[in-house]
């Protein structure tokens, strides 16, 4: 079963827009990671944010939680064709091991 | 490159047969998991490893799948009597014991399984 919901499933934009992802979770977490997926290629960690952060920066990625509403977002500014591929938000949970649950993604692509 | 690295890249398999599927993780890390992944959804925890001991399955896996970590480095994934319904990409990640709860993960590029 998957716990994050992102939104919008898919989002076509133009080079240097920015792009805005959601993600929604349904039980308490201990943290959020965001993953970025080439098509036919592995996955590749972007930004982790703890339960306890509300912001956080890296480079032209801008990724929010808010845990009142279960959800996060990710921001990429001055998008690159280069950005095109899929990204998940996965959640951590409070207890058990450390095994991650991904969401379905949003599938980015950037037009030149 | 000291990234993690899955082999085969591909496999195309008549149902029925078994399949192995191998990973090398990265060299200091110490967790090693499996996922599955299917077109147009993320990622689907399968087994995660500590050392060389499985600590967590999937309620998903069936009886068919087994996954070892002979001596924590490397680690195998066995599919028996393989079904159509398991095509898929099968990746595998890995990561450091950095902090108590989740670590960043860092994935192979996968094993993409066809069963005809």
């Amino acid at each position: 079963s998957q716990q994050g919901e992102e939104d919008p499933q898919a989002l076509s934009i133009q080079e240097g827009e920015n792009a805005t992802m959601n993600c929604s979770y349904k039980t308490s977490i201990n943290n959020l990671q965001w993953y970025r997926q080439n098509s036919g290629r592995g996955l590749v960690h972007l930004i982790l944010i703890r339960s306890n952060e509300r912001e956080k920066h890296s480079g032209r990625l801008r990724v929010t939680l808010d845990t009142s509403k279960k959800s996060s977002s990710l921001l990429i500014t001055a998008s690159r064709a280069a950005d095109t591929a899929s990204y998940f938000c996965a959640t951590g949970m409070n207890s058990g091991y450390s095994t991650l649950t991904f969401g379905k993604g949003t599938m980015l692509l950037v037009s030149p | 490159d000291t990234g993690v690295s899955q082999d085969p890249r591909h496999k195309i398999t008549k149902r029925g047969q078994n399949v192995t599927f191998r990973c090398d993780p990265i060299s200091e890390h110490n967790r090693l998991y499996w996922y599955r992944q299917t077109l147009g959804q993320g990622p689907e925890f399968l087994t995660y490893f500590q050392n060389e001991a499985q600590l967590e399955k999937s309620r998903l896996l069936s009886d068919r799948f087994s996954a070892e970590r002979p001596k924590g480095s490397f680690s195998t994934l066995e599919i028996q009597r393989t079904e159509q319904g398991d095509s898929a990409m099968y990746l595998c990640a890995s990561s450091g014991l950095v902090s108590s709860y989740n670590s960043p993960l860092h994935f192979g590029n996968g094993t993409r399984l066809t069963v005809t």
